[in-house]
């Protein structure tokens, strides 16, 4: 079975300040893959960040960095840089090999603050 | 970028009514679209994967004949909630995964349904 845990409902950060959201994961499939989506209020889904369980290296857009530590099984994502506009709800989730279907945490929201 | 497209963004029906949600993918084909269910400050929670000419397997708890899903088209999937109630009422989104190698999903702007 595949799970993905998101222990922070909410965190707030100071507006240039750095963040990371912590998400954790279990799977016994060989091959998974790992994404970060944003959803703000307006409840579009946006992606962030990918990274496939046998990249070496870890992954990295812009401000968005993923943490991928494979043995702790742990995918945290790391913003750099906070703006007022990264402000909304935060998903981790996990591609499995079963008909690419993605497995959603229970999200955390972000607060930015000035 | 790759598109997915949502009608209606948002619907208010009457209880007992059926209400026809169309998932479109813009620029690409994809061969497997997915339609999740969300409450407010909840997660996503699948309801069923559908693939281009086949029926749709749907999650464990779906009722089948009350979230009738057809995928006629690699453009095209349509979720149907029949004879929909008040607690029906949700934030639908449907994703789309292009046909190939690529491991992205391509999310709709989602549909908010409101039963009264």
């Amino acid at each position: 079975a595949q799970k993905i845990t998101q222990t922070q409902p909410g965190m707030f950060v100071q507006e240039k300040e750095a963040v990371t959201l912590d998400c954790t994961y279990d799977t016994s499939d060989p091959s998974y893959g790992l994404f970060w989506y944003k959803q703000p209020s307006s409840g579009e889904m946006i992606f962030l960040i990918y990274q496939g369980s046998y990249d070496q290296q870890n992954a990295t857009e812009g401000r968005y960095s993923l943490n991928f530590q494979k043995a702790r099984k742990s995918a945290n994502l790391v913003i750099s840089a906070s703006q007022l506009g990264d402000s909304a709800m935060y998903f981790c989730a996990m591609r499995g090999s079963t008909l690419g279907r993605l497995y959603f945490g229970r999200g955390t929201q972000l607060t930015v603050w000035p | 970028g790759a598109v997915v497209s949502q009608h209606p963004s948002w619907v208010i029906c009457k209880s007992g009514t059926s209400v026809k949600i169309e998932c479109r993918s813009l620029d690409f084909q994809a061969t497997t679209m997915f339609w999740y269910r969300q409450f407010p400050k909840q997660s996503l929670m699948l309801m069923a994967t559908s693939n281009e000419g086949s029926k749709a397997t749907y999650e464990q708890g779906v009722e089948k004949d009350k979230f009738l899903i057809n995928h006629a088209s690699l453009t095209l999937s349509t979720l149907t909630v029949t004879s929909a109630h008040p607690e029906d009422s949700s934030f639908y989104i449907c994703s789309a995964r292009e046909q190939g190698l690529t491991y992205e999903q391509y999310f709709g702007p989602g549909t908010r349904l409101t039963v009264t």
